[in-house]
């Protein structure tokens, strides 16, 4: 089945304590990204990456890394997590195509989410 | 910058009523556009991708219509069901190729009552 897997799904951790939310899809899309989503202020994006070893900042990076070593995966890292970063993260995966000077996304696919609580 | 806004806030209907849900976009470079469905909690679950080659999408009970020129497209949703009752998403793409991702509307929350 078609998928993006995120994992884990819930996750209650305290002020400063790195963590990896592990994101995996199994679509061999190019394009992959971080979304987080917050009352009011719906959804936003914190990294994206066109392709393995490419990544680029979203509107809200701060306080996340990412890496892209294998197109399957795109872990989102935080490094030092604090109560701000208390949100419900959405990965994305999407196709590309294109063709002379010009490429764009087709349909996105997104996982499950991960409800992550800092304390 | 993309932005996208999306009208009513929240509806609430009875049962087998049609209803349209709206949502504007003030970019209208976009290649496509994309709605969501999201249940209290849960991931996001693409109902229709509209390139902007076309300017009607269907599945089963739902059509979406897509107007670039007017930066405009609704969901129309038929014969209404309490299933039906979700949050639904209208997302555009950021660039016109979307490489800096999508930009979301607010959402509108829908309550089908039985």
């Amino acid at each position: 089945e078609a998928q993006v897997t995120q994992n884990p799904r819930y996750l209650i951790t305290v002020t400063g304590k790195k963590l990896t939310v592990t994101c995996s899809q199994n679509m061999n899309h190019e394009y992959m990204s971080w979304y987080r989503q917050d009352p009011g202020l719906g959804l936003r994006q914190i990294y994206y990456s066109m392709n393995v070893e490419v990544t680029d900042k979203g509107d809200v990076p701060e306080g996340y890394k990412v890496s892209r070593k294998e197109k399957r995966n795109f872990p989102l890292i935080l490094e030092s997590p604090s109560p701000n970063q208390t949100s419900l993260y959405f990965c994305a995966s999407s196709p590309r195509t294109g063709g002379l000077g010009y490429y764009m996304n087709t349909e996105a696919f997104f996982g499950q989410g991960t409800r992550l609580t800092v304390v | 910058k993309q932005e996208v806004t999306q009208i009513p806030a929240a509806l609430s209907v009875p049962e087998g009523e049609n209803l349209v849900l709206n949502c504007s976009f003030t970019d209208s470079a976009i290649y496509n556009l994309q709605w969501f469905r999201q249940d209290p909690g849960k991931g996001l679950t693409s109902l229709l991708l509209i390139q902007s080659s076309q300017r009607e999408q269907t599945s089963g009970r739902l059509n979406a219509s897509l107007d670039k020129s007017s930066g405009r497209s609704t969901l129309y949703i038929a014969a209404s069901q309490p299933g039906d009752s979700a949050t639904y998403l209208c997302a555009a793409p950021d660039s016109g190729g979307g490489a800096d991702g999508l930009t979301f509307g607010k959402g509108t929350h829908l309550i089908i009552q039985p």
